[in-house]
């Protein structure tokens, strides 16, 4: 079975620095999609960006970055320019791309907060 | 985007009543719908997962006659919580999948719905 681990359960960041939040999952599939997904105080599920397995280049939306390291099975977000809306919790999570479902597997959740 | 609607958004019960829990998907089909429970600062867990016109799945230890879960269409799954109790407090999200090409899904979450049973 697949799990996944944020072994980081908070975090603080200053405004407009640079953080990074870590993610390794365990699997034996070669093919699987991951994702980044935001859940601020609302506790709207909010995805922050994606990431396919079989692609060796690091997905990239804007200020959010990923460091896919496959060999590794390490999925680790980074946050440039944080800002206070940034303030949520961040889940990773793995998805299989074979399959008859399309489940996600959450890892705990890191916590973040961004310091004016 | 597509839209995933939730209601209630909050629903308070009487110890040993049922509540439903509606989740649309507003401007798509749903391949998929799946129901999760999330407590205070925890992960999502997966409860069920839905497809239109067939029985539910559960995931192991939830009881499938506590939790019901009807998937009438390819727009709505409902989850009715069966003589709740207040164990049965919690948040629960629906999310729901829409195919994005021939292999390829994406999952959109509802807004969520706090359950406080008293």
């Amino acid at each position: 079975a697949q799990t996944v681990t944020q072994s980081q359960p908070e975090m603080s960041v200053q405004e407009a620095e640079t953080v990074t939040l870590s993610c390794t999952y365990d699997t034996s599939e070669s093919d699987y999609y991951l994702f980044w997904y935001k859940q601020p105080p609302s506790r709207q599920m909010i995805l922050v960006i994606r990431q396919e397995a079989y692609k060796q280049q690091n997905a990239t939306e804007n200020r959010f970055s990923v460091n896919f390291q496959k060999a590794a099975k390490s999925f680790s977000l980074k946050i440039s320019d944080s800002q206070l809306g940034d303030a949520a919790m961040y889940f990773c999570a793995y998805r299989s791309a074979s399959g008859a479902t399309n489940k996600l597997i959450f890892g705990t959740g890191t916590l973040l907060a961004v310091q004016p | 985007g597509a839209v995933v609607s939730q209601h209630p958004s909050w629903v308070i019960c009487k110890s040993g009543t049922s509540v439903k829990i509606e989740c649309r998907s507003l401007d798509f089909q749903a391949t998929t719908m799946f129901w999760y429970r999330q407590f205070p600062k925890q992960s999502l867990m997966l409860m069920a997962t839905s497809n239109e016109g067939s029985k539910a799945t559960y995931e192991q230890g939830v009881e499938k006659d506590k939790f019901l879960i009807n998937h009438a269409s390819l727009t709505l799954s409902t989850l009715t919580v069966t003589s709740a109790h207040p164990e049965d407090s919690s948040f629960y999200i629906c999310s729901a999948s829409r195919r994005t090409g021939a292999l390829n899904t994406e999952a959109f979450f509802g807004q969520g719905t706090r359950l406080t049973v008293v």
